[in-house]
């Protein structure tokens, strides 16, 4: 079982569309972060967020942690064809004795022209 | 500074080889982390540095992995006896605080 589940697993839309990708959890994390990974290349963070509640925005991109601070999500206004990737969210967790990053499996986003 | 250097980019390897992969941090991140990632997956941990000291080991890591970060700054990753499973991207990421830089990865493929 994924300690952040993340939905859609696939998603594939027309370019100038809209669109959210989800990142859940049973558990409360003190930050979470959003990275973008393009094929044969390493994960590029997007943004952190730390506070619940909080929403950040990145150009078209924008970021909410929920108030909880179980879950976030990510939305894109007027999808472009170089937001293509997979979209990764983690955030640290004590388990172990130890903080790890615990990563979800990714949002695969194709945007197509 | 360029960012996270990772060599090579990618390896084939006959099953039974040894590899050694090879990361550059940014020069005033402390910590290193290196990661394997297969398809459709997001990061595993392997193991983590903090200056020369590795402070962390995945207990998925079998003891044929192996990892070094001598003087603080390089860090290399040894795979012994290579399988077929050991096929996957090997990421390499550096931080100070929050937030890691990923380096391109290394891809191997275990034939």
């Amino acid at each position: 079982t994924q300690l952040l589940e993340q939905s859609p697993q696939f998603l594939s839309i027309q370019e100038g569309e809209n669109l959210t990708v989800y990142c859940n959890s049973s558990s409360v994390f003190s930050s979470l972060q959003w990275y973008r990974q393009e094929p044969g290349e390493g994960p590029v963070l997007l943004v952190t967020v730390v506070t619940g509640g909080e929403v950040k925005k990145l150009k078209r991109l924008t970021f909410q942690f929920g108030d909880a601070r179980k879950d976030s999500s990510l939305h894109i206004t007027a999808a472009q064809p170089g937001d293509t990737g997979l979209y990764l969210c983690a955030g640290p967790l004590f388990m172990d004795s130890n903080y790890q990053l615990i990563w979800g499996a990714g949002t695969k986003l194709i945007i197509k022209p | 500074d360029t960012g996270v250097s990772q060599n090579p980019r990618h390896k084939i390897t006959k099953r039974g080889q040894n590899v050694t992969f090879r990361c550059d941090p940014i020069s005033e991140h402390n910590r290193l982390y290196w990661y394997r990632q297969t398809l459709g997956q997001g990061p595993e941990f392997l193991t983590y540095f903090q200056n020369e000291a590795q402070l962390e080991k995945s207990r998925l890591l079998s003891d044929r992995f192996s990892a070094e970060r001598p003087k603080g700054s390089f860090s290399t990753l040894e795979i012994q006896r290579t399988e077929q499973g050991d096929s996957a991207m090997y990421l390499c990421a550096s931080s100070i605080t929050e937030g890691y830089t990923f380096g391109s990865g290394t891809r191997l493929t275990v034939v």
